[in-house]
C-alpha cells in the first residue's frame, strides 16, 4: 500500500510557464484535498474533492485549477506560475469527511 | 474568521520528560480535532484525533485534551524520545460546501535533547 503518492517531488518553474503536480492514491478514499505550505506556516487549502467529478474551492485557489476524472487521482495544474506560488505542495485523501487526512511527502515548487 | 493558533512556536525538552503542546481555535463549532507531527522534508502524519463530544483521548504515549470551555486543545507525549522532534501542527475541522476542511495552526516545533 502506497498510499498517497505526489510527483514531482522538487521543481523550479521560469515565471509564466505551467505545470501539473500529480497526486494518485490507493486507499480507495471519496475526499482528495490540495494544500500548499509556506515557510514557518501552517497548510492552507487550495481545492478539494469529495468524489469523482466533483470539485471545489478551498481558501486560496487562485491561480490553481484541478480535476478528478478516478478516484485514484487528483492533479493540481499551475497555469502562469508566479513568484508568490513558490512554496511545497501536499496532497492528501481521507476516506468521508470527518476522517484523518493522509498526506503525501509533497513537491517542492520554487518559480523564478 | 476561524483561526487555530499555538501558543509556543518552540519547545525544548529533555529526553524522558513528557511534553505538552498546546493549541488555541477560535470556531466554537467546530466539532473535530486532530494532531499531527511533520518531520523534515515529509507531510505531516496523522497522530491523534478527538471528536467534540469527548474531553480527553489517549493513544500510544499521547493524550489530547479539549476544553470546549476555553476552546483549548492541548497534545500530551510521554517519555519524549528524540524521534519525537519535529514539527506538531492541530488542525480544526470545518464544514464546506462539499466535504471538510482543516484549518491548521502555525505549528511547534518540538526539540528533544539527550
Amino acid at each position: 500500500n502506497a498510499g498517497v503518492t505526489q510527483t514531482p517531488k522538487f521543481r523550479i518553474l521560469k515565471i509564466g510557464q505551467s505545470m501539473t503536480l500529480q497526486c494518485t492514491q490507493d486507499m480507495n478514499h471519496n475526499y482528495m484535498y490540495w494544500y500548499r505550505q509556506d515557510p514557518g506556516m501552517g497548510l492552507k487549502l487550495i481545492y478539494y474533492s469529495v468524489g469523482a467529478g466533483i470539485t471545489d474551492k478551498g481558501e486560496v485557489p487562485n491561480g490553481y485549477n484541478v480535476s478528478r476524472s478516478t478516484t485514484e487521482d487528483f492533479p493540481l495544474r499551475l497555469e502562469l506560475a508566479a513568484p508568490s506560488q513558490t512554496s511545497v505542495y501536499f496532497c492528501a485523501s481521507s476516506l468521508q469527511g470527518i476522517q484523518p487526512q493522509h498526506f503525501g511527502d509533497g513537491t517542492r515548487l520554487s518559480i523564478l | 474568521g476561524e483561526s487555530v493558533g499555538l501558543h509556543l512556536p518552540t519547545l525544548s525538552v529533555q529526553e524522558g520528560d513528557n511534553s505538552i503542546i498546546n493549541c488555541a481555535y477560535s470556531n466554537s463549532a467546530s466539532d473535530y480535532f486532530i494532531w499531527y507531527k511533520q518531520e523534515s522534508g515529509k507531510g505531516p502524519q496523522f497522530i491523534i484525533d478527538i471528536r467534540s463530544n469527548m474531553d480527553k483521548r489517549q493513544g500510544q504515549r499521547v493524550t489530547v485534551l479539549l476544553n470546549k470551555t476555553v476552546k483549548h486543545l492541548s497534545l500530551q507525549i510521554a517519555a519524549t524520545q528524540p524521534g519525537d522532534s519535529a514539527v506538531y501542527f492541530c488542525a480544526e475541522n470545518s464544514a464546506m460546501e462539499y466535504g471538510n476542511k482543516l484549518v491548521f495552526g502555525s505549528g511547534t516545533i518540538l526539540r528533544v535533547k539527550s
